[in-house]
């Protein structure tokens, strides 16, 4: 199984909402990365986890959560979000510690109102 | 500071050769990759280099000069499906090494 899956593939929330994002991977791989991206500009790191554990935050705010429960899952907890946060929210894994080669989800599309 | 460069935009006709140029500034090295990106799509990786010279896979090619800070993409016998944004990226070592520095992209035009 080489595949990133992400669920839900959209989300439209209010900002009062609380919703989470899930992403998971079956290939062993030990980092997993949360990024943020908009339209024609590049993915923009928020987390990164390694060996199950928090290694980067950047700087995200706290309205964004991320989780880890085991190596093959990864997710992100969002509440009282801003519209400007609606972006392409894309899970990715890779073999640490090799972090060139990124396997990505086909990521989900969130609308806050 | 840490930056990479790539033209904004190419465009191409199908059959042809196109090449994707990338320049980076980084405190440290660990590679440069390339990413490819259909509208509505994830990143998909396509190569990397870690050391001087040409890595081919089918009809993509990657190039890089360490010592000129400089990579390209090449892709031949260009399709209609190439069409997508091309992101170059720099493992940075600055303080923690996981993570990539991104391009800001290039979008590949293939016309008939």
């Amino acid at each position: 199984d080489t595949e990133v899956t992400q669920t839900p593939k959209h989300l439209v929330m209010g900002m009062t909402n609380k919703k989470s994002l899930k992403c998971e991977q079956h290939m062993g791989h030990r980092a997993m990365y949360w990024y943020k991206q908009k339209a024609k500009k590049p993915p923009e790191l928020m987390f990164v986890y390694s060996y199950e554990k928090l290694s980067i935050n950047e700087s995200v705010p706290s309205r964004f959560s991320p989780e880890c429960p085991n190596s093959s899952l990864l997710n992100l907890h969002l509440h009282a979000l801003q519209p400007e946060d609606s972006a392409l929210y894309l899970c990715a894994s890779s073999q640490a510690p090799v972090y060139n080669e990124q396997f990505f989800g086909p990521g989900t599309r969130l609308t806050v109102l | 500071g840490q930056s990479l460069e790539q033209p904004s935009e190419v465009t191409a006709v199908e059959g042809a050769i196109v090449q994707i140029n990338c320049t980076y500034q980084t405190s440290g090295f660990y590679g440069l990759s390339w990413y490819q990106q259909h509208d509505g799509g994830a990143p998909t990786f396509l190569s990397y280099n870690a050391l001087d010279g040409l890595e081919e896979t089918g009809r993509f090619s990657s190039f890089l000069s360490r010592s000129d800070s400089y990579g390209y993409l090449l892709l031949q016998e260009l399709q209609m499906k190439d069409s997508a944004s091309y992101f170059c990226a720099v493992r940075d070592n600055a303080g923690n090494n996981r993570k990539l520095i991104w391009g800001l992209g290039t979008s590949l035009a293939v016309n008939p």
